[in-house]
């Protein structure tokens, strides 16, 4: 049963445009959530969160929206730059869930030069 | 440059043998977990820690696999017996209560 899901597997860009990242979940007791990058060959590291309370978050280049109605938020990368090209996942915790996170699959983003 | 270190990097065994993994948090972190990232299921949580104790390991195999911390800085994760659908990359991750969470590099682990 996975409760947070990337339903791409894959995305390819051109560099300087916008990556769009999704992400859906299932439970409605997840009120925080993440997401990490991960090169090949190293462990994930964090990016950007939002709070439920919150439905945007913005660092830099990078912008995450949540839509709480449709259980759905998104990881926007505004521009583009081949150092992005990697695999980012979604992660989702819950008040009841105390530190556990619970991870998606991942969407492998490739930025083309 | 504080970070979390896994050994081994890699790790190739063959069906039966016992394999163990060991982590060294970031100093300071009380709270340790254990995922194992496979193709299908992404990244899946083992277990984890909390100033050493056992906080939660329902997503762990119990009749083969065991997670412990003998002291605040090695956690380890051990299969006996492993088996070829272990095949994974296994991650340890750090941090303070509630805070952040810090990966390792992982170990990549191959079962023939």
């Amino acid at each position: 049963d996975q409760q947070v899901k990337q339903n791409s597997p894959s995305l390819s860009v051109q560099e300087g445009r916008i990556s769009i990242l999704n992400c859906d979940y299932t439970n409605s007791m997840f009120d925080y959530f993440l997401w990490y990058k991960k090169y090949p060959a190293e462990g994930p590291t964090f990016l950007i969160s939002i709070s439920s309370i919150k439905d945007k978050n913005e660092d830099g280049r990078f912008t995450v929206f949540l839509n709480k109605s449709a259980k759905h938020l998104s990881l926007h990368i505004v521009p583009s730059q081949p150092g992005d090209s990697a695999v980012y996942f979604c992660a989702a915790k819950g008040k009841s869930s105390g530190d556990k996170l619970t991870f998606g699959t991942g969407t492998r983003l490739a930025v083309r030069p | 440059d504080a970070r979390v270190t896994q050994t081994p990097r890699d790790k190739v065994t063959e069906m039966g043998q016992e394999v163990t993994m060991r982590c060294q948090p970031i100093l300071g972190h009380n709270t340790v977990f254990w995922y194992r990232q496979t193709m299908m299921q992404g990244l899946e949580l083992l277990a984890y820690f909390r100033n050493r104790a056992p906080l939660d390991d329902s997503g762990m195999p119990k009749d083969r696999f065991s997670a412990e911390m003998p002291d605040a800085t090695l956690a380890t994760l051990k299969i006996q017996p492993s088996e070829p659908r272990d095949s994974a990359v296994y991650f340890c991750a750090s941090a303070r209560s509630k805070e952040t969470q810090y990966f390792g590099p992982g170990t990549r682990l191959l079962v023939l």
